[in-house]
């Protein structure tokens, strides 16, 4: 059973564009992280949200956890081909659950 | 300065051999673990250990043994290799068991089974 859904699984997008990467899930998490991994390399945290609602940004980059914080949202503004990766998303069970459950990715892709 | 390093980087062996992947973490993080990422880079946990204790075993062949000498070191031994044993696997190290088990990555140890 994959509890976190990705979505899309694959998007290829010319530099300028802004795109949304959705992480869907029937399961509520205690928190959700969001990784970036290229290739030949381990993938690498961007950030974590625990609380229902919230929106962080990091530069172009603003994640959103859903209210009743079951799923995630990744919107990138203006893309540039170093945006280019694998986007993976983790959620947390939490209850003494002390393990991450990860969704399949979305490989973007964005071209100069 | 590699917070968490694995060896070797590439591994290619036979079919039936025995192999170790060694990782270890600078970060002064209590728990460590072993990933399985498949050729679809579907990211599956294996093990987890906390201050050398195994505290996470998913549903692995028993050909895989993890072993952690310290909470510094999480080694993998796979005996008997199987051609589905090819894959990336990645060790990494979060700060503790009270969540939100942030997870820092090796480079990663790409297997390849002939």
């Amino acid at each position: 059973t994959q509890l976190l859904e990705q979505s899309p699984q694959f998007l290829s997008i010319q530099e300028g564009e802004n795109l949304t990467v959705y992480c869907n899930s029937s399961s509520v998490f205690s928190s959700l992280q969001w990784y970036r991994q290229e290739p030949g390399e381990g993938p690498v945290l961007l950030v974590t949200v625990v609380t229902g609602g919230e929106v962080k940004k990091l530069k172009r980059l603003t994640f959103q956890f859903g209210d009743a914080r079951k799923d995630s949202s990744l919107h990138i503004t203006a893309a540039q081909p170093g945006d280019t990766g694998l986007y993976l998303c983790a959620g947390a069970r939490g209850g003494g659950s002390e393990k991450l459950v990860f969704g399949k990715g979305t490989k973007l892709t964005v071209n100069p | 300065d590699t917070a968490v390093s694995q060896t070797p980087k590439y591994l290619v062996t036979q079919m039936g051999n025995d192999k170790s992947i060694k990782c270890e973490q600078n970060l002064g993080h209590d728990t460590m673990y072993w990933y399985k990422q498949d050729s679809k880079k579907f990211l599956k946990i294996m093990f987890s250990y906390n201050n050398k204790e195994l505290i996470i075993n998913e549903t692995v062949p028993n050909r895989f043994s993890p072993k952690s000498p310290d909470k510094a070191h999480l080694n993998l031994h796979i005996n008997s290799l199987e051609l589905g044993d090819s894959a990336v696997y990645f060790c990494a190290s979060s700060p503790g068991l009270a969540g939100p088990y942030e997870q820092y990555f090796g480079p990663g140890t790409r297997l390849t089974v002939t």
